[in-house]
């Protein structure tokens, strides 16, 4: 079983569309917990780091479930230039980083 | 401008001939890494370093080896490549981790697609 597991999708879903992704993880001494963004297989960028307590930033909501071991990303309103590949990110400590395989996401008008 | 570079972009070579990947960051960062990115398996940590002539394995280092001379260059040598490491593979460096729940950034360069035949 692979540490970080993700739905690879990809999900289809028309301009202006709410979807949500989750990620499971199964290590419980995982510390911290973040969504990458991928374009195209160009590099990895931070999206946003995920709270137990639950973040949002602008369109994207992140929540944190550490009880069941998974993790979630809510885009509301999808926009054509949301299409990547999201990437659930697991810090395990000493800047040890797992990633999971990814979930991409079409977005059409 | 801040960034990670890598050199070069796109390789292909035959198995057995040594090759060498270079990433050089220009922020100052201590912590370097290496990771593969194979379809269906996400990004692999090679090998990663805290800092100066300090290195250490990661998930995937086997056929892999690296130094780290100067804090700003952290190269992936393959000493004789082998078909199974055809891959897209990236750097990334960051600061430091100062504690054990502490977090910084990982700021990624542009990706080497190696082929080996």
């Amino acid at each position: 079983r692979k540490e970080v597991e993700q739905d690879p999708g990809p999900f289809n879903v028309p301009e202006g569309a709410t979807v949500a992704f989750n990620c499971t993880y199964s290590n419980s001494a995982s510390q911290s917990f973040f969504w990458y963004r991928q374009d195209c297989r160009k590099e990895p960028k931070l999206l946003m780091s995920v709270y137990s307590s639950g973040n949002e930033d602008g369109r994207f909501t992140a929540q944190l479930n550490r009880a069941s071991q998974y993790i979630s990303l809510l885009i509301r309103d999808s926009k054509l230039s949301d299409s990547a590949t999201y990437l659930c990110v697991v810090y395990r400590g000493g800047n040890k980083l797992v990633f999971g395989a990814g979930t991409i996401l079409r977005v059409k008008s | 401008e801040a960034q990670v570079t890598q050199n070069p972009r796109y390789l292909i070579t035959v198995t057995g001939k040594k090759l060498t990947v270079t990433c050089s960051q220009n922020m100052n960062h201590e912590y370097m890494s290496w990771y593969r990115q194979d379809p269906g398996l996400g990004l692999r940590q090679i090998y990663y370093s805290m800092n100066v002539e300090v290195t250490d394995k990661g998930d995937v280092p086997e056929g892999y080896k690296v130094s780290r001379k100067e804090k700003r260059n952290f190269p992936l040598i393959l000493e004789s490549p082998s078909p199974n490491q055809t891959s897209l593979y990236f750097c990334a460096s960051s600061f430091r981790d100062r504690g054990s729940r502490s977090y910084n950034e990982q700021f990624f360069g542009p990706g080497t697609r190696l082929t080996v035949l």
